[in-house]
């Protein structure tokens, strides 16, 4: 089936660095989105993204955190400055026009 | 805010005997079900979709949808050891588009 990518799959920083989380969603697609995973826990939705704007967000996305495409680029997922809750599996995912959602298979950010 | 829970957190099942997972949800306007499949350190599978009550088959896997109830189950026939995986139900509201996840269910098939 259609393959979301993402990179890289694991990423290690310090508090209060900035990170940027990337993905490469499917060509065609042009919704897309972040979900937010902590170890053993639901999966939790964080933005959608539509023909450059957010369109919904989530009380998890805080002011630290931005997304943008540009170009038709990679899909990413900016964190400035981190802390140590924001350590978690994020995925990307994209979205089909019979709406289904395609996910990456995550990248585990782990913030010391 | 939709609030999806499923049921049960873990099932083991023998190769061969059907798996039945549940799910429900609080937002009866949801029209949008799909059932994901998550193996360790790997993203995602969409297994089924369903959009209207009754029932919708993908190969091995059928979910039933029953709106009324606020429930969608996913039943999987003739299960695997390879089927072990976490399955995640997820509901798209009437509003908005974002999807809402269950826990999952641990599924472990023994051989």
């Amino acid at each position: 089936g259609p393959k979301v990518l993402q990179i890289p799959s694991h990423q290690i920083i310090d508090m209060g660095q900035m990170v940027t989380l990337n993905c490469d969603p499917v060509s065609n697609h042009l919704y897309f989105y972040w979900y937010k995973q902590i170890l053993g826990q639901q999966m939790e939705f964080l933005v959608n993204f539509y023909n450059g704007k957010v369109m919904e967000k989530s009380k998890l996305f805080k002011d630290q955190f931005s997304v943008e495409r540009p170009d038709g680029s990679y899909f990413t997922l900016k964190i400035q400055p981190t802390a140590l809750e924001d350590s978690a599996v994020y995925f990307c995912a994209s979205r089909d026009s019979a709406e289904t959602l395609y996910f990456g298979s995550g990248t585990r950010l782990t913030v010391l | 805010q939709q609030k999806v829970q499923q049921s049960p957190e873990s099932l083991t099942v023998s190769e061969g005997a059907m798996a039945s997972l549940n799910c429900t949800f609080s937002d009866g306007t949801s029209n949008n079900f799909r059932w994901y499949r998550q193996h360790s350190a790997k993203g995602l599978e969409v297994l089924v979709s369903i959009f209207s009550d009754g029932e919708k088959e993908e190969g091995r896997f059928t979910a039933h949808l029953n709106r009324a109830n606020l429930h969608v189950s996913l039943h999987i026939r003739e299960p695997q050891p390879s089927d072990s995986a976490v399955y995640l139900c997820a509901v798209r509201g009437n509003a908005g588009a974002k999807l809402t996840f269950g826990g999952g269910t641990r599924l472990t098939v023994r051989p």
